[in-house]
């Protein structure tokens, strides 16, 4: 079975310009989650979406947003990018099954780099 | 914000040698997940031990929980150059599906 998808893999943008980064989850699972990983900060929950709802979100501001597709693929977009966006984007995805066994498995990521 | 500490923040040891990461996290938690990292790349899960586990191995991964004082410790053995990586504990918590990541123990194993 494969793996957790992200693409690109790189990303080079300037300050001010949007990005839309994608996430294409292990067959079969349904929810899929966004994490921001910087030196400074760590690894951040960013928002996580089931059957096309967000239904959690962490302490980002409104420019990070996200969607999810009905064939469960999702998309991060971060719009009027600053210097402190640039990190390593992670997408996981899950089975959403039950709460105390439920494993998340991440994708190889999209290192983002705002100039 | 990250829910907990891991310790030691680095780690150098020698082939063979065993490697022990300890991780503490701050609230009552479903599970916890080790995952390890290679430079930068994307987190490859280890193990998942629930909250009512106190112990539970996969080949040379012993985890250890303790939920009375809150921490974690994960044990490797006969530890290889391959295992060089870092490491992180990772929370689950209520019914959200997001994980609290620790700040990570940096390994690295000599030849």
């Amino acid at each position: 079975k494969a793996g957790v998808t992200q693409t690109p893999r790189y990303l080079i943008k300037t300050r001010g310009q949007q990005v839309t980064l994608s996430c294409s989850p292990i067959s079969g699972h349904r929810s899929v989650s966004w994490y921001q990983q910087t030196p400074g900060q760590g690894l951040q929950f960013l928002f996580e979406y089931f059957s096309e709802t967000q239904r959690n979100k962490g302490n980002f501001p409104g420019r990070f947003s996200g969607r999810q597709f009905s064939n469960s693929r999702s998309e991060m977009n971060v719009s009027t990018l600053e210097l402190g966006d640039s990190a390593l984007y992670l997408c996981a995805s899950s089975l959403a099954g039950e709460a105390f066994t439920d494993t998340q498995y991440f994708g190889p990521g999209t290192r983002l780099t705002v100039l | 914000s990250q829910q907990g500490e891991e310790d030691p923040q680095a780690l150098s040891i020698q082939e063979g040698e065993n490697a022990t990461m300890n991780c503490s996290y701050k609230t009552s938690i479903n599970n916890l997940q080790w995952y390890r990292q290679n430079s930068g790349r994307g987190l490859v899960h280890l193990i998942l031990i629930r909250s009512n586990e106190r112990e539970k191995h996969s080949g040379r991964l012993r985890v250890t929980l303790d939920t009375s004082k809150k921490s974690s410790s994960l044990l490797i053995t006969a530890s290889r150059a391959a295992d060089t990586a870092s490491y992180f504990c990772a929370t689950s918590s209520g019914s959200a599906r997001q994980l609290t990541f620790g700040s990570g123990t940096q390994l690295t194993v000599l030849p």
